[in-house]
Formats: structure tokens, C-alpha cells, sequence
């Protein structure tokens, strides 16, 4: 499959926890994206990598969100001491060229207890 | 702050009918109008459109960019039951990250 991928796919945690996510873009693909989606509504975009440098983050990425790309690849997005406003599914998109069509993986969907 | 409407929020019809969805946008420094399919799962790509008027097809599918009145339309004919999504419009601009503002889509339920 060389699609977009991300694990796991479902986390539950308690509140106060730490989680991490991981996700792995087309092989090509210099662009990553990571964005939240909650119940009923479009995704938002949280943050950006081209390559290993992050260029943009978004004001929801408060400071308990850190988000890396160490080698240009795969991506990890850590949240931490994790509140049950946290709970969205979590997508990573990558993209090969600035303004091109950007492919979601399937999703990370957090529950926080 | 940029932001993409779509309208209806909801549809119900039945198999064989046609269906318009309608997505308007207010995005800073516009580039590109993306369309999206998601069912229970990650967004599946549709279209990009970046030029007014010139209409994209894949199949029963279209969808047709307006950059003068910051509209978009996607068109289904003949709706089959495995059309039944969510449809999601984005903005894309032309900054560096290129990222998307979404709509919060629209459910179309297609029945038999």
C-alpha cells in the first residue's frame, strides 16, 4: 500500500496522559499536514512540514501539542497531559508540491476518558 | 479568517436522481477549490479545480469553479447507494503550507 498511514488507529487514554502519533507519508511526498476533526464538522489544519522543517502551526496547537518530521519521512505528533477536549480524530495529509491535492491517512481517533 | 460554507448541510434522495452540493469560500490569497469524499474514514480526494469555468468529470461526477462569485458546485447524476457520504469542500491558498480550509460538508444519503 503506499498511501498515506498512521497509527494506531484508535487511542483511548485517561485525562492527564500522554499519547503519540505517528504517520507515514507517500514516499515522494515533501509536504505533510496534520489536522483535527471533530463530530459534524470539516477537518482543521493544525500544523505543517516541508521536509523536516515545520513552517506553520496553527493557534489550536496550544503548547501541550508538539509535533515533529526528524528525518523528512515519517511524522510523530505528541499531545500532552491530554484533556477530553483533546477527543478528534487526528489526520495526516501529504502532498508532493505546494498547491497540490493533498492525500489523508486513514486517521488516528483519540478518546479521552 | 478564511472560511468555506456548504450547503445543503444534508440531502436524502434516491437512487438514479441527480444531486448539486453547493460550497462557497472567502479564502485569503485563493489558489485552488478541493472536493472530498469521506466516508467512515479519511477524506478520499475528488477534484481540485483552480481555474473559473472549466469543468472536471471523473465519471458521473463534476464540478465547476466560479472565482468571480466564490462558488463551487459538485454535481452527481444518477446517484447510486454507495454514494452516500460526507462531501467536503476546501480552500486552498498560496502560502507556504498551501493548507485547506474545510467546509463542514455535506451528507448526502442516496436510497433505494
Amino acid at each position: 500500500d503506499t498511501g498515506v498511514s498512521q497509527n494506531p488507529r484508535h487511542k483511548i487514554t485517561k485525562r492527564g496522559q500522554n499519547v503519540t502519533f505517528r504517520c507515514d507519508p507517500i514516499s515522494e511526498h515533501n509536504r505533510l499536514y496534520w489536522y483535527r476533526q471533530t463530530l459534524g464538522q470539516g477537518p482543521e489544519f493544525l500544523t505543517y512540514f516541508q521536509n523536516e522543517a515545520q513552517l506553520e502551526k496553527s493557534r489550536l496547537l496550544s503548547d501541550r501539542f508538539s509535533a515533529e518530521r526528524p528525518k523528512g519521512s515519517f511524522s510523530t505528533l505528541e499531545i500532552q497531559r491530554t484533556e477530553q477536549g483533546d477527543s478528534a480524530m487526528y489526520l495526516c495529509a501529504s502532498s508532493l508540491l505546494p498547491g497540490n491535492e493533498q492525500f489523508f491517512g486513514p486517521g488516528t481517533r483519540l478518546t479521552v476518558l | 479568517e478564511d472560511k468555506v460554507v456548504q450547503s445543503p448541510l444534508s440531502l436524502v434522495v434516491h437512487e438514479g436522481d441527480t444531486v448539486t452540493l453547493n460550497c462557497s469560500y472567502e479564502v485569503t490569497n485563493f489558489r485552488s477549490l478541493l472536493w472530498y469524499k469521506q466516508e467512515k474514514k479519511a477524506p478520499t480526494f475528488l477534484f481540485m479545480l483552480t481555474s473559473s469555468g472549466i469543468e472536471k468529470k471523473s465519471g458521473r461526477l463534476s464540478s465547476i469553479l466560479d472565482k468571480k462569485e466564490l462558488f463551487s458546485i459538485l454535481n452527481i447524476t444518477a446517484t447510486q447507494t454507495g454514494d452516500s457520504a460526507v462531501y467536503l469542500c476546501a480552500g486552498g491558498n498560496t502560502g507556504t503550507a498551501s493548507k485547506l480550509t474545510f467546509g463542514t460538508g455535506t451528507r448526502l444519503q442516496v436510497t433505494l
